[in-house]
């Protein structure tokens, strides 16, 4: 799977959007970019993925460049509960093997 | 989302004895489960790949007779930790797999915490 590269944190403030941005430029065409967060003390969550379109859910919208090598993480409207360490994930779909998690971003949004 | 379920959420244990950890696939059937630790302020490391019907198998530098795995049914597998010693002391997540999806998307359990005094 490609390596990934996050800045180590950032800060948002509360109702403003926030975009977390992932560096992934040794994508391959078969691999999808995931993301998923984790709240203190609890397990990963699930947020999106994405191959090369946009893609957008009830909870972020993930904007990926045309040549595939990095994206984007955008929270709309981010409220204190979103603090969180986010986590963008490459890897190939249909792999046996478990999701790897680097170091991800330490998103904190404050009032 | 699909669900997974851990038990317990944390548990505490004298050094010597060994702990069990569930983990369950609430609205699915898993093939494959995985199983992290963490440790504070630091990412999530895969520890095992349980198969169901099949052995685990460990990452390097996991002692496979330490960290039992069982994989039984396609909702549960467990993690016993044998002669838990305070080193082990972390956070234990599992993630299952919903087998077919085109992405094969890993959703994760809660997490438990372990203590060994």
């Amino acid at each position: 799977d490609a390596k990934t590269t996050q800045p180590t944190s950032m800060d948002c403030a509360e109702g403003r959007a926030a975009n977390l941005p992932c560096n992934h430029s040794t994508i391959s065409g078969n691999e999808y970019v995931y993301w998923y967060r984790q709240i203190h003390s609890q397990g990963p969550q699930y947020i999106i993925h994405g191959l090369k379109n946009n893609e957008t859910n009830e909870m972020a919208s993930l904007i990926i460049t045309e040549d595939r090598k990095s994206s984007t993480l955008i929270l709309p409207h981010a409220t204190l509960r979103d603090t969180a360490v986010y986590y963008c994930i490459v890897r190939v779909a249909r792999n046996n093997n478990d999701m790897r998690f680097g170091a991800g971003t330490r998103l904190t949004v404050k009032p | 989302g699909a669900v997974v379920s851990q038990h317990p959420s944390w548990v505490i244990c004298k050094s010597g004895t060994s702990v069990k950890i569930e983990c369950r696939s609430l609205d699915f059937q898993a093939t494959t489960m995985f199983w992290y630790r963490q440790f504070p302020k630091q990412s999530l490391m895969l520890m095992a790949t349980s198969n169901e019907g099949s052995k685990a198998t460990y990452e390097q530098g996991v002692e496979k007779d330490k960290f039992l795995i069982n994989h039984a049914s396609l909702t549960l597998s467990t993690l016993t930790v044998t002669s838990a010693h305070p080193e082990d002391s972390s956070f234990y997540i599992c993630s299952a797999r919903i087998p077919g999806q085109g992405t094969e998307t890993q959703y994760f359990g809660p997490g438990t915490r372990l203590l060994v005094l």
